[in-house]
């Protein structure tokens, strides 16, 4: 069954710095990996797909990179601002275990302090 | 476009009652997916459809059935509601590119809270 981790669970940094989000599967036979933003009430916005073919993705500030072979994957954040305060979920596409859908892991509630 | 809708937002549920939450896209996505968010566990897939008239069950599909007779509605319903279902239930759509579902990039629905009673 695909487990997915993230790391650390919450992060409170001052505006401007630069930062990093962990995320760890246990099972590389994945098809994708996805980060989502969640805010407090709200649904889930994509951020950046990752297919397994890939090493990363950039849109903006956000830069994410995929090692499917050592089950990890990044989010990097550029330059931090208190609108990027949110819970950030990582999701890995597979249909391990029969069911075909992304795991999700528990996301790392992220406070940028102005 | 609207994206992925949902209604209702809110709603409480005495135990024992039925009820359905409605999910609709208007992308002409093939793919629809049900999932339940709960505190500490993460967001967990219940039911999925790659197309109108077939549907599949997920991780926790226990208390829900799903239909799907268009591309664009897929609702979830609880037939005898309990506690155990109280949670966040949201719907996603995606692209009908590739052969699996969890393949393409994922949209979301803004979220429908329950509470059972």
């Amino acid at each position: 069954k695909q487990e997915v981790t993230q790391i650390p669970a919450a992060l409170s940094v001052p505006e401007g710095e630069n930062l990093v989000l962990n995320c760890s599967f246990t099972d590389s036979a994945i098809y994708n990996l996805q980060w989502f933003r969640q805010d407090p009430g709200k649904g889930l916005t994509s951020l950046l797909l990752i297919q397994s073919s890939q090493r990363e993705q950039t849109s903006g500030r956000l830069n994410a990179s995929l090692d499917k072979s050592s089950g990890r994957s990044t989010l990097y954040i550029a330059a931090s601002q208190p609108g990027d305060s949110a819970t950030y979920l990582c999701a890995v596409g597979s249909s391990g275990g029969g069911a075909d859908g992304l795991t999700f892991g528990k996301g790392t509630h992220l406070i940028i302090q102005p | 476009n609207a994206g992925v809708t949902q209604t209702p937002k809110f709603q409480v549920l005495k135990t024992g009652q039925s009820m359905t939450l409605q999910c609709a896209q208007d992308m002409n996505h093939e793919y629809m997916s049900w999932y339940r968010q709960d505190p500490g566990m993460g967001l967990r897939l219940i039911h999925y459809s790659v197309g109108a008239g077939i549907t599949d069950q997920g991780e926790v599909p226990n208390g829900y059935n799903v239909s799907r007779s268009t591309t664009e509605d897929f609702p979830l319903r609880l037939l005898s509601a309990a506690p155990s279902q109280t949670s966040v239930y949201f719907c996603a759509s995606s692209r009908g590119q590739g052969a699996f579902v969890s393949y393409n990039e994922q949209f979301f629905g803004p979220g429908t809270r329950l509470t059972v009673l």
